[in-house]
């Protein structure tokens, strides 16, 4: 049982927009920044999002981050197949502790 | 360039001592504000965060495994170890060391190394 909330999966076809919630509470989300990782298949997870919505060089603009008090979502347009995955969010709490969403696998009908 | 890469025994008995070795390169393991993670993710299953060890020797691990986990480091080897005593099957899985930075983020990666624990 992950600390953060994530839905199992999402799915939308070529060119739309998708978005993934992660949920957590004050003592980790609430209080900390949020990371967002993508685990292409087979492959080591990679830093899409930190700092709830800043992105690293190369991550393209079709990524987005964003937190609301005890929530965070991830935002991704323009659609590519490119983009099947499994996303995790990711954050700290009080105790100097990391946390990890069950991971969500986007599907790109 | 910073990378990161894991090194350790693929196959271990239950009740073994499991010993994983995370070389970095592209950056000291001295730099303030920056230290080496370990997470791990079982087959098919999401990630868990372990342990991790910044600059100055700071240290915190995961509650639930806290009592099984040792993180140290050899800065000038640049190397991180993380000890797991008394494996067990469900500790079968991919171990992964990352980069990671004061404000929390986990970048990069390293590639992983499968670890099978069996009789």
């Amino acid at each position: 049982q992950s600390v953060l909330t994530q839905p199992p999966s999402v799915s939308a076809a070529p060119g739309q927009k998708v978005t993934i919630s992660c949920s957590g509470s004050s003592s980790n989300i609430g209080n900390n920044y949020v990371s967002w990782y993508q685990q292409l298949p087979g492959t080591a997870p990679k830093l899409l999002i930190y700092d709830n919505n800043k992105r690293p060089s190369g991550i393209p603009d079709r990524f987005s981050g964003s937190k609301s008090g005890t929530s965070a979502t991830l935002g991704i347009t323009g659609l590519q197949t490119g983009d099947e995955a499994d996303y995790y969010c990711g954050t700290w709490d009080s105790s100097l502790s990391a946390s990890f969403g069950g991971g969500t696998k986007l599907t790109v009908l | 360039q910073v990378t990161l890469k894991e090194s350790g025994p693929v196959l271990v008995k239950p009740t073994e001592t499991l010993t994983l070795t995370c070389t970095v390169s592209g950056f000291s393991l001295s730099n303030a504000r920056m230290g080496v993670s370990w997470i791990r993710q079982p087959p098919g299953k999401a990630l868990e965060w372990l342990a991790h060890i910044f600059s100055n020797d700071e240290k915190s691990y995961s509650t639930s495994l806290k009592s099984r986990l040792t993180i140290s480091k050899d800065t000038s080897k640049s190397q991180v170890v993380l000890t797991m005593t008394n494996m067990d099957p469900v500790d079968t899985a991919t171990y992964y060391c990352a980069r990671t930075h004061d404000e929390g983020r986990f970048d990069p990666w390293g590639q992983g190394t499968l670890v099978t624990v069996s009789s």
